[in-house]
């Protein structure tokens, strides 16, 4: 059963860390999305890639996230530094462009920044 | 641009009662439209998805929904509630076109409670 995964689950971090949020997108996929979930917002989109360019990022605070994915198997999204409004869950997703566009989503990391 | 309306913030629903969540969209073309599931501290699992053809659509779970153009809306049903059916509940729409190909626009949510 073909699923994303994503590292770390929790994280708690203190202001002003780096935190660095980990995704193995479902083998084959060709699309990669992250997200940030809060109460206040909702879902978020935060980036995007096709075939490992990114393709709109323009959701993130660019002066502190970056994404990236340094391979097909791995996409990263760094906060550095971190602050207590960074925390949320946040979640990975990833699809096949061209046969649907159904995205499946791994189970998120929590990041707590205090 | 386009956008999707879940109107209910919250439902409360007696298990075995019939559920309809609804969801409204704005969108330029043929739209693809998607209903997701997110459980307490899970992530968001696919129920089913409509791009062409039948407008009613079966998805997991015993959920289905019908796409009425002329209403621009997707709403998702069920007959018969479950207790486990109590989850939060995302509408989308995918856009097809040019650079955004792919990119899904979900809605806020609808939040399921059922009593027992």
């Amino acid at each position: 059963d073909a699923r994303v995964t994503q590292t770390p689950r929790h994280k708690v971090t203190e202001m002003g860390q780096e935190v660095t949020m980990r995704c193995q997108p479902i083998l084959g996929h060709n699309t990669v999305f992250w997200y940030r979930q809060t109460m206040m917002q909702g879902l978020e989109l935060l980036a995007y890639f096709r075939n490992r360019a990114p393709l709109d990022d323009s959701g993130m605070p660019k002066d502190r996230f970056s994404a990236e994915m340094p391979d097909a198997t791995l996409a990263t999204l760094k906060i550095q530094p971190s602050e207590p409004r960074d925390s949320a869950v946040y979640f990975c997703a990833s699809g096949l462009d061209g046969v649907s566009y159904e995205q499946y989503f791994g189970p998120g990391t929590r990041l707590t920044v205090t | 641009a386009q956008s999707v309306t879940q109107p209910d913030i919250h439902i409360t629903v007696s298990e075995g009662a019939s559920l309809e969540l609804r969801c409204n969209y704005s969108y330029g073309a043929t739209p693809y439209l998607f209903w997701y599931v997110q459980s307490p501290g899970q992530g968001l699992q696919l129920l089913l998805k409509y791009f062409s053809g039948d407008t009613l659509v079966q998805g997991i779970k015993g959920f289905e929904a019908e796409f009425k153009r002329s209403q621009s809306s997707f709403n998702l049903r069920k007959p018969s509630v479950h207790w486990s059916d109590a989850a939060e509940y995302f509408c989308a729409v995918g856009d097809d076109r040019g650079s955004t190909l792919g990119r899904l626009y979900f809605g806020r949510g609808t939040q399921l409670t059922v009593w027992p």
